[in-house]
C-alpha cells in the first residue's frame, strides 16, 4: 500500500464546474498536509496547507479528516488555469526521521 | 524576490562521472530537501536538512550525497552517477519542514 494515495485520474471537467480531488495516508503519526498544484515541466507550487477545522482560499476549500486519514480539495467554478497537476503532501516525523511524502498526483483538465 | 536557484537546469553526462547539483535559497531558510521526480513515480524525497551541519535520508538516499555547510547552499552530489540517476531533481526549501519553494528544476541524463 503507498503511504499517500491519489485517486488516479485524468479529471476533464467544463470550465465553471466544482471539482474535488480526495488523497489518503497510511501513517497515522503523520503531523502536517498540504496541497500543491503542478504545471506541465515546471516546479511544485504550494497551494494550502490543510487543517482538521478545514480552510478556503477563494475558491479553493481543503479538508482533512484525521480519524478516516483523509485529505480533500474542491475547487469551484473552476477556470482554465486551474489545468494542472494537483498533489497531496503529507509530513511529519517517522521512525527513519522526518518524510515529506508526495501522492502521485491528479491531472484535471478544465475545457472551455 | 523569494527564490531557490539550482544549477545547472540541464546536464547530459556519462556514468562515473561526479557531478553535483547546487541549490541556493535567500529566505534564510532553515529547512531544504532534494527530491527527483519520475513517471508514474510521482516526487521522492532524496535528503533533507533541518538546519546547518544537520542532514538526513529521505526515501531514496542511495547514490546521492549533500553537505550543508551554510544556511542557503544544499549541494547534491552523485559520486559516481549511473543511468538510473536520470531523473527530474528538485530543490526545496522552508521554514518549518515544509518544502515552501521549489527551485526550477534540473533534468539530468546519464548515458
Amino acid at each position: 500500500r503507498k503511504e499517500v494515495e491519489q485517486d488516479p485520474g485524468p479529471f476533464n471537467v467544463p470550465e465553471g464546474a466544482t471539482v474535488a480531488f480526495n488523497c489518503t495516508y497510511s501513517n497515522s503519526a503523520s503531523q502536517s498536509f498540504f496541497w500543491y498544484r503542478q504545471d506541465c515541466r515546471k516546479e511544485p507550487k504550494l497551494l494550502m496547507s490543510v487543517y482538521s477545522s478545514g480552510n478556503e482560499d477563494g475558491r479553493f476549500t481543503a479538508q482533512l479528516n484525521r480519524a478516516s486519514q483523509y485529505i480533500s480539495l474542491l475547487i469551484r467554478d473552476s477556470k482554465l488555469s486551474d489545468s494542472a497537476t494537483y498533489l497531496c503532501v503529507v509530513n511529519g516525523w517517522e521512525t527513519g526521521g522526518f518524510k515529506t511524502i508526495f501522492g502521485a498526483g491528479t491531472r484535471l483538465f478544465v475545457k472551455a | 524576490e523569494a527564490q531557490v536557484t539550482q544549477n545547472p537546469r540541464y546536464l547530459i553526462t556519462v556514468t562515473g562521472k561526479k557531478l553535483t547539483v547546487t541549490c541556493s535559497q535567500n529566505m534564510n531558510h532553515e529547512y531544504m530537501s532534494w527530491y527527483r521526480q519520475d513517471p508514474g513515480l510521482g516526487l521522492r524525497q532524496i535528503y533533507y536538512s533541518m538546519n546547518v551541519e544537520v542532514t538526513d535520508k529521505g526515501d531514496v538516499p542511495e547514490g546521492y550525497k549533500v553537505s550543508r555547510k551554510e544556511k542557503r547552499n544544499f549541494p547534491l552530489i552523485l559520486e559516481s552517477p549511473s543511468p538510473n540517476q536520470t531523473s527530474l531533481y528538485f530543490c526545496a526549501s522552508g521554514q518549518t519542514g515544509q518544502p515552501q519553494h521549489f527551485g526550477d528544476g534540473t533534468r539530468l541524463s546519464i548515458l
